[in-house]
């Protein structure tokens, strides 16, 4: 079973419109969890990174927020635009204080379209 | 720039032809990755390496080789491919901490067995 789940795995939206993504994990011990976008047939592409301590981190219209007590996240887009059509990712790493280099566990991704 | 670069980006072969596809990077990054994605799963860990001459097996390595001679470069070999290869392949790269530490991705390879 994956230790990352996304939902939706998809959705449709109207530009201008906001939506919200919802990650779930059970990883442990946990670093940090981070964001990225990964539009069609290209490399991912980091939108935040948000440790332990913090719960809420923006990049421009995108807002992510942490609940490390319910191991949640959300990533938040507000007033979509036709090129924020991609998958969004969520990732959750893994550390041990006895190893610096961390695991990775990736979510499937929620594909996002934008509609005009 | 920051840059993790592959080649090729596409490619059909045949089964059983070898093949290598090749990872470079600009950022004297210690830790270099391969991953693998298909539809409906997330980015699966095919093989790792912590610095020059130190390799690891990820998730699925069962197929793959690897090799890190230099820094800089991390190829991924498929010495018989097989249909069950196709898939889309991205290298990664990342300093050696992982803590708040940005992690670069490839723009992908886009491998077809037939």
């Amino acid at each position: 079973k994956n230790q990352v789940e996304q939902s939706p795995q998809s959705l449709i939206i109207l530009e201008g419109k906001n939506c919200t993504l919802q990650c779930n994990y059970t990883v442990s011990p946990f670093s940090n969890l981070r964001w990225y976008k990964q539009d069609t047939g290209r490399g991912p592409v980091s939108l935040t990174i948000m440790t332990f301590s913090e719960n809420t981190k923006s990049n421009g219209r995108y807002t992510a927020t942490l609940d490390a007590d319910t191991k949640q996240s959300s990533l938040h887009i507000t007033a979509s635009q036709l090129s924020d059509s991609a998958s969004y990712i969520c990732v959750v790493i893994s550390w041990k204080l006895t190893d610096s280099w961390g695991k990775l566990q990736f979510g499937a991704g929620t594909q996002v379209v934008v509609t005009p | 720039e920051a840059q993790v670069t592959q080649n090729p980006r596409y490619l059909i072969t045949v089964t059983g032809k070898k093949l290598t596809v090749t990872c470079s990077q600009n950022m004297n990054h210690e830790y270099m990755s391969w991953y693998r994605q298909d539809p409906g799963l997330g980015l699966r860990q095919i093989y790792y390496s912590m610095n020059v001459e130190v390799t690891d097996k990820g998730d699925v390595p069962e197929g793959y080789k690897v090799s890190r001679k230099e820094k800089r470069n991390f190829p991924l070999i498929l010495e018989s491919p097989s249909p069950n290869q196709t898939s889309l392949y991205f290298c990664a790269s990342r300093d050696r901490s992982i803590s708040g530490n940005t992690i670069y991705f490839g723009e992908g390879s886009w491998l077809t067995v037939v």
